[in-house]
């Protein structure tokens, strides 16, 4: 079965540093691999997705993730964070049939001044 | 944004009561989902449907039961709330394809006490 890994609970960065996010899944066949944001109260929005060729996909709100294979990883970045950026992400695998999602346990992000 | 409502956003009820929950969309898609969101488990699926009296289980589908009578709704419904149903909703929409994404709802608060 597949799964997603979200290895950092909660993350604090400083604004105007960069982020890196990190997911690891685990699944047989090619992922397709997914990063929403949910802002509190709120549900969640895309920022990015990945179904196949070129590795590093960019999404909205200057978000960028990166797929390797090799480390099964899909981690997402971005190179200077904003106050509006605190939010929690969660990573996510389509597994197989449906569309059905599999998420991660999420990272909350908090952003300090 | 995707047109998805949910109803009601907040409800709290006695344990052992019955209690169902709406998702309405405006987008046509054939797939709808039901997640539910707790601290430590991120987003887990409950049940999803492919089309009108079509669903199917999910990860979590103990206690739950699902009805698709028309395209546009989806209802959930706890035939006997259990405190241990207390959690957050939230429906999702999605065209089916693989490469579809999938639209969240705003969420429904629910307690159960």
């Amino acid at each position: 079965a597949q799964s997603v890994t979200q290895p950092d609970i909660h993350i604090t960065v400083s604004e105007g540093a960069s982020l890196e996010l990190r997911c690891n899944y685990s699944y047989g066949a090619t992922p397709y691999l997914f990063w929403y944001v949910q802002s509190p109260g709120q549900g969640l929005q895309l920022l990015l997705k990945y179904f196949s060729g070129d590795t590093l996909v960019q999404g909205i709100k200057g978000f960028e993730a990166e797929f390797k294979r090799s480390q099964s990883s899909f981690n997402l970045r971005k190179p200077s964070v904003h106050w509006s950026d605190a939010a929690e992400y969660f990573c996510a695998v389509e597994a197989g049939t449906a569309s059905k999602l599999t998420f991660g346990t999420g990272t909350r992000l908090q952003v300090t001044l | 944004d995707a047109g998805i409502t949910q109803s009601p956003r907040h409800k709290v009820t006695e344990t052992g009561t019955p209690v169902t929950l709406r998702c309405h969309q405006t987008e046509n898609h054939r797939y709808m989902y039901w997640y539910r969101q707790d601290p430590g488990h991120g987003l887990r699926l409950i049940h999803y449907s492919y089309g009108v009296k079509d669903t199917d289980k999910g990860e979590v589908s103990d206690g739950y039961s699902v009805s698709r009578s028309k395209t546009e709704d989806f209802l959930l419904t706890l035939e006997s709330a259990t405190s241990s149903q207390t959690s957050v909703y939230f429906c999702a929409i999605s065209g089916g394809q693989l490469t579809d994404t999938q639209y969240f709802g705003p969420g429904t608060r629910l307690t159960v006490l």
